[in-house]
């Protein structure tokens, strides 16, 4: 059965510093991968997605993400975290008769000044 | 364009009384869904539509029905309030998930007391 686990339920990062938050995924086939961003009180908004290509990918608000198969791994990364970024965010992968999505349970980012 | 509207955007009902949460898309997209986000369980698919006329149970449907008579629109019918129902709804529709990902509405916020 298809799952997706994001291990760290809270994350704190200082203005500025690196950020990864981690995404481990269970498919039997290649995955379609995607991260969402959530702000208090907003629905999911798009960030990346992988589907095929180039294991490196680029998203919004100067976000990335690499696929490693090996790891069975979709990790969002930012060289430089803005307070804005402070949000939840869902890692998911899409599979399905029916195009559904099976999300993680989110990580929540709070950025420090 | 408007996307994907959802209303009512909060609702409080009592046990025991019913209610449907609308969910409306102008941008012709076959496929359409209902997820209930709790804290710390990150999204669950309660049911989803691969187009008009057609509708499937996903990972937690029991106290809900859903219709989808058009390609607009998916309400979704709660029959009789319970506690365990109080949630936060997403809407979410897509042409095709592998290329586009989900478009989410804003959400629900329903209280049941």
């Amino acid at each position: 059965a298809q799952s997706v686990t994001q291990p760290d339920i809270h994350i704190t990062v200082s203005e500025g510093a690196s950020l990864e938050l981690r995404c481990n995924y269970s498919y039997g086939a290649t995955p379609y991968l995607f991260w969402y961003v959530q702000s208090p009180g907003q629905g999911l908004q798009l960030l990346l997605k992988y589907f095929s290509g180039d294991t490196l990918v680029q998203g919004i608000k100067g976000f990335e993400a690499e696929f490693k198969r090996s790891q069975s791994s979709f990790n969002l990364r930012k060289p430089s975290v803005h307070w804005s970024d402070a949000a939840e965010y869902f890692c998911a992968v899409g599979a399905g008769t029916g195009n559904q999505f099976y999300f993680g349970t989110g990580t929540s980012l709070t950025v420090i000044p | 364009n408007a996307g994907v509207t959802q209303t009512p955007k909060f609702r409080i009902l009592k046990i025991g009384q019913s209610m449907t949460l609308q969910c409306t898309q102008d941008m012709n997209h076959n496929y359409m869904y209902w997820y209930r986000q709790d804290p710390g369980m990150g999204l669950k698919l309660i049911y989803y539509s691969v187009g008009a006329g057609i509708t499937d149970k996903g990972e937690v449907p029991n106290g809900y029905n859903v219709s989808r008579s058009t390609t607009e629109d998916f309400p979704l019918r709660l029959e009789l309030a319970a506690p365990s129902q109080t949630s936060v709804y997403f809407c979410a529709s897509t042409r095709q998930v592998a290329n586009y990902g989900y478009t989410f509405g804003s959400g629900t916020r329903l209280t049941v007391v």
